[in-house]
């Protein structure tokens, strides 16, 4: 089974508009890290943000928040008034306790802002 | 601060050639890995180290050789190179504190191609 899906390949959203990019995950790890990361054209994996599977409250650094719904098993980024810059691809991915060598990526968005 | 740095950035080499890969971090951190990026294929690891003197293999390790005499280098060898090993690779590291997910962190990338 995958350990984690992103289920849009691609999406578009105006500048200055809000986006989000789903994640889901699949874990028995009763503790576990979650994480988003940014890589442009240029190639560069850029890390965003990261909420563990303990914290009360959602994740948020600058205009990215990470809307984390347990139960659910998911993990969505949003980013907030979109901006040309943030056309990229965004991958999420998960990090277990008891797993701890193993880093789980999914496939990945690409996000296009248009002006 | 120069973080995790990888060299060189761009490698072309011939089929059955040997090559290294260099990365080194600079925050004494615990964990590195080596990935390989294609298209289709999002990231998949191909080693990982613990610490020095301690590698493992990860998802895609044939053909490839890894070693970690000290903690701040995790140099990566193609024996001898394929075609099929044309790919972007990126070395990550993280540290490991206790009871806690730490984030990995990317090198810039190095670009192979294998002619």
């Amino acid at each position: 089974a995958q350990k984690i899906t992103q289920t849009q390949p691609g999406m578009f959203v105006q500048e200055k508009e809000a986006v989000t990019l789903d994640c889901t995950y699949d874990t028995s790890d009763p503790s576990y890290g979650l994480f988003w990361y940014k890589q442009p054209s240029s190639g560069e994996m850029i890390f965003l943000i990261y909420q563990g599977s303990y914290d009360q409250q959602n994740a948020t650094e600058g205009r990215y928040s990470l809307n984390f719904q347990k139960a659910r098993k998911s993990a969505n980024l949003v980013i907030s008034a979109s901006q040309l810059g943030d056309s990229a691809m965004y991958f999420c991915a998960m990090r277990e306790v008891y797993n701890f060598n193993k880093f789980y990526f999914g496939s990945g968005t690409k996000l296009n802002v248009k002006p | 601060d120069a973080g995790i740095t990888q060299s060189p950035r761009y490698k072309i080499t011939e089929t059955g050639r040997q090559v290294t890969l260099m990365c080194h971090q600079t925050w004494s951190h615990s964990y590195m890995f080596w990935y390989r990026q294609d298209l289709g294929h999002g990231l998949r690891l191909i080693y990982y180290s613990a610490a020095a003197d301690i590698t493992d293999k990860g998802e895609v390790p044939d053909g490839y050789v890894v070693s970690r005499s000290k903690t701040e280098n995790f140099p990566l060898t193609l024996e001898s190179a394929t075609r099929s090993q044309t790919s972007v690779y990126f070395c990550a590291s993280s540290s490991k504190a206790s009871g806690s997910v730490d984030t990995q962190y990317f090198g810039p990338g190095t670009r192979l191609t294998v002619l």
